[in-house]
């Protein structure tokens, strides 16, 4: 069965240090992989997917993901986090012939220190 | 392009009642899929609709039911209310039945069950 682990439920930085949220994925076909973001009490907005072309993903707002098959990882990274990057972050993964069905990861709330 | 709309965006309801929740997808998108999100169980795909035909189901009782109407809008319905039903209900639309198609998400709708 497909499922994906976020590693870290709650991740703290500084503004100006490196953000890394880490997603592991288990899945016996080559997936989709997709970065959620959700600010509070709004739904989630797509930071980047991977669909099989070049496996460093750039996104939105300088986010970029990584996907490693050997590691069967996509973790997410930013080189600098801002005070605006605060918020909660999903990793889910969409299987071939799934009818748009996405399993996401139990989310890592990210929170930025001034 | 106008985004994913949901309605109404808070509700109210008693156990024991239904509750109809609604949802326009942008413009030119064919598939709308359903999501709940709760804190103890995160994200989980309740339903996807396609050119008015249900493609797929997650693993939620039949009191859990949704259609597509020939716009593409989708309504989901709840019957029976239960205190556990108290969640945010997310939609999302993506363009055509391509696993690779990003889903864009509406801000939910956040149903509490008293």
């Amino acid at each position: 069965a497909q499922s994906v682990t976020q590693l870290g439920s709650h991740v703290s930085v500084s503004e100006g240090a490196l953000v890394l949220l880490r997603c592991n994925y288990s899945s016996s076909v080559p997936p989709y992989l997709f970065w959620y973001v959700q600010y509070p009490n709004q739904g989630l907005q797509l930071l980047l997917k991977y669909t099989s072309a070049a496996t460093l993903v750039k996104g939105i707002n300088g986010f970029e993901a990584e996907f490693k098959k050997s590691e069967t990882s996509f973790h997410l990274t930013k080189p600098s986090a801002h005070m605006s990057d605060a918020a909660e972050y999903f990793c889910a993964v969409m299987i071939y012939n799934q009818g748009g069905k996405l399993i996401f990861g139990q989310g890592t709330e990210l929170s930025v220190k001034p | 392009k106008a985004g994913v709309t949901q309605t109404p965006r808070y509700l109210i309801k008693t156990r024991g009642q239904q509750v109809t929740l609604s949802c326009s997808p942008i413009s030119g998108h064919r598939s709308v899929s359903w999501y709940q999100q709760t804190p103890g169980q995160g994200l989980q795909f309740l339903f996807e609709y396609f050119s008015e035909t249900q493609r797929n189901k997650g693993n939620f009782p039949g009191r859990f039911s949704g259609r597509q109407f020939s716009n593409s809008r989708s309504e989901m319905n709840v019957s029976t209310l239960e205190l556990g039903d108290s969640a945010l209900y997310l939609c999302a639309s993506r363009e055509s039945g391509v696993e690779s198609d990003t889903q864009y998400f509406g801000p939910g709708t956040r149903l509490t069950v008293l």
